[in-house]
């Protein structure tokens, strides 16, 4: 199975600043890596596909990037509704695995 | 709009079964694959199992592989994980996903809101 690591497991982090979630595949997955927010108590969200393509309706403020082992999602200025955990997951093969999450909150 | 809401969960004991359901509405359910993907309480995400959209492939986690069944009734919309042998370590939000496409993207979108599953004697 394919290994995906995030860093940092958590932040924090005040509204309008930068945010940069990293995660890292233990073998090339091309650019097949997705990103997820979760809020507490609630189902999550499918914010990026493809590493960079952004799910129809999410904020231009959320942005993804990388290929192969290491990719990135960055919230360019983060809003009070940002504030949740995120995860990214490899759709190369099956079974399809996830990283640990990191938990963004407010400083 | 779309929409996937899962039902069934419940306190069991370990060894015994459980059988969930996801109701969906709101898209040609007979055109996408669909999964389950758990979560552990205060844990991450664990894909659980992927049926794909004619029902004609079905896949699983190695920690469910023999003891879980998916399948789905397109007559009724709704998707089901009939689980058998049930373990503690089995505790779980479960949630049913949309794949983006008939069940090879691996993509979940969107997501029921979660049925809990308590394993305990």
């Amino acid at each position: 199975d394919i290994q995906m690591t995030q860093s940092p497991s958590s932040l924090s982090a005040s509204v309008g600043d930068r945010v940069t979630i990293t995660c890292r595949a233990s073998q090339s997955i091309s650019s097949s890596l997705n990103w997820y927010q979760q809020k507490p108590g609630k189902a999550p969200k499918f914010l990026i596909y493809a590493a960079s393509r952004l799910q129809s309706g999410v904020p231009s403020r959320f942005s993804g990037s990388g290929s192969g082992t290491d990719f990135t999602l960055t919230i360019s200025s983060l809003q009070p509704e940002d504030f949740a955990a995120y995860y990214c997951q490899q759709s190369y093969s099956t079974p399809p695995t996830f990283g640990q999450g990191t938990k963004v909150e407010i400083k | 709009q779309v929409q996937l809401v899962e039902s069934g969960g419940g306190v069991v004991q370990p060894g015994r079964s459980l059988r969930l359901s996801c109701a969906a509405s709101g898209f040609t359910f007979s055109s996408y694959g669909m999964h389950w993907v758990r979560q552990a309480p205060g844990k991450g995400l664990e894909w659980v199992a992927v049926i794909w959209d004619d029902g004609s492939e079905k896949y699983y986690a190695d920690s469910v592989k023999g003891r879980f069944t998916i399948s789905r009734d397109s007559s009724k919309n709704t998707l089901y994980l009939q689980m058998h042998s049930l373990r503690a370590e089995d505790t779980a939000m479960y949630y049913c996903a949309r794949d983006l496409g008939d069940g090879d993207s691996s993509s979940f979108d969107p997501w029921g809101q979660g049925t809990l599953v308590t394993v305990s004697s």
